[in-house]
């Protein structure tokens, strides 16, 4: 079957650094995607990878690994505002997205 | 520019009623998707519709039907809904030609709950 695991829950201090690890098992793979959503809010969209390497995109930064079925989000200089569920998902050979059950960030002060 | 509503935004319903979820974008996306979403279980998908005209079964398409007439509209049926229906529906869409334009844009959910 295909998986997705990611952290349920993650804590994090103010203006630190966090990374959210996602290991995919898919039949295929034709791009992985990170997406936010704040809560009581529809997911938006952060980054798209499908080449091995780190895309970096301001304070977010993502990483992929092909071989290993390995990527994560990196959150620099982190706000009070990041606080939201991070939500991996994998383009499969059908190109059907398929989720993770998201990561529940906490940014603490 | 909109993108992509949904209505209701939320709604009580009756065991047993029919219920219509509608979802309109005005982005010209070829792709058309909805997703349930459980406290959990992350997001899983109802249907899709790939372009007008057609549509097809995603994870958990049971006791729902969805219809694509055109490309903008993509509503969601429950012919005859139940407590395990509960939850917050999504409407996505997408370009869909393959790669980075599979990025789906999400509407802003309705949540139902069936007593």
């Amino acid at each position: 079957g295909q998986n997705i695991d990611q952290p349920t829950e993650m804590t994090a201090t103010e203006g630190a650094i966090v990374q959210i690890n996602c290991t995919y098992q898919t039949s295929g793979f034709n791009g992985l995607f990170w997406y936010q959503q704040h809560a009581g809010e529809a997911p938006t969209f952060l980054s798209y990878n499908v080449l091995d390497g780190l895309e970096e995109k301001g304070r977010f930064s993502s990483f992929l690994s092909r071989s290993k079925g390995y990527s994560y989000l990196l959150l620099k200089e982190l706000q009070m505002k990041d606080s939201a569920s991070y939500l991996c998902a994998v383009l499969d050979s059908n190109y059907q997205l398929i989720w993770g059950a998201g990561t529940k960030l906490i940014i603490k002060p | 520019i909109a993108g992509i509503t949904q209505a209701p935004t939320s709604q009580i319903l009756a065991a047993g009623r029919r219920m219509t979820l509608r979802c309109t974008q005005d982005m010209r996306h070829n792709a058309m998707y909805w997703y349930r979403q459980d406290l959990g279980l992350g997001l899983r998908l109802i249907h899709y519709s790939n372009t007008a005209g057609t549509t097809g079964k995603g994870e958990v398409p049971d006791g729902y039907s969805v219809s694509r007439a055109n490309t903008d509209d993509f509503p969601l049926t429950l012919a005859s809904a139940v407590p395990s229906q509960t939850s917050v529906y999504f409407c996505a869409s997408s370009d869909s030609t393959g790669g980075s334009t599979d990025t789906q844009y999400f509407g802003p959910g309705t949540r139902l709950t069936v007593l």
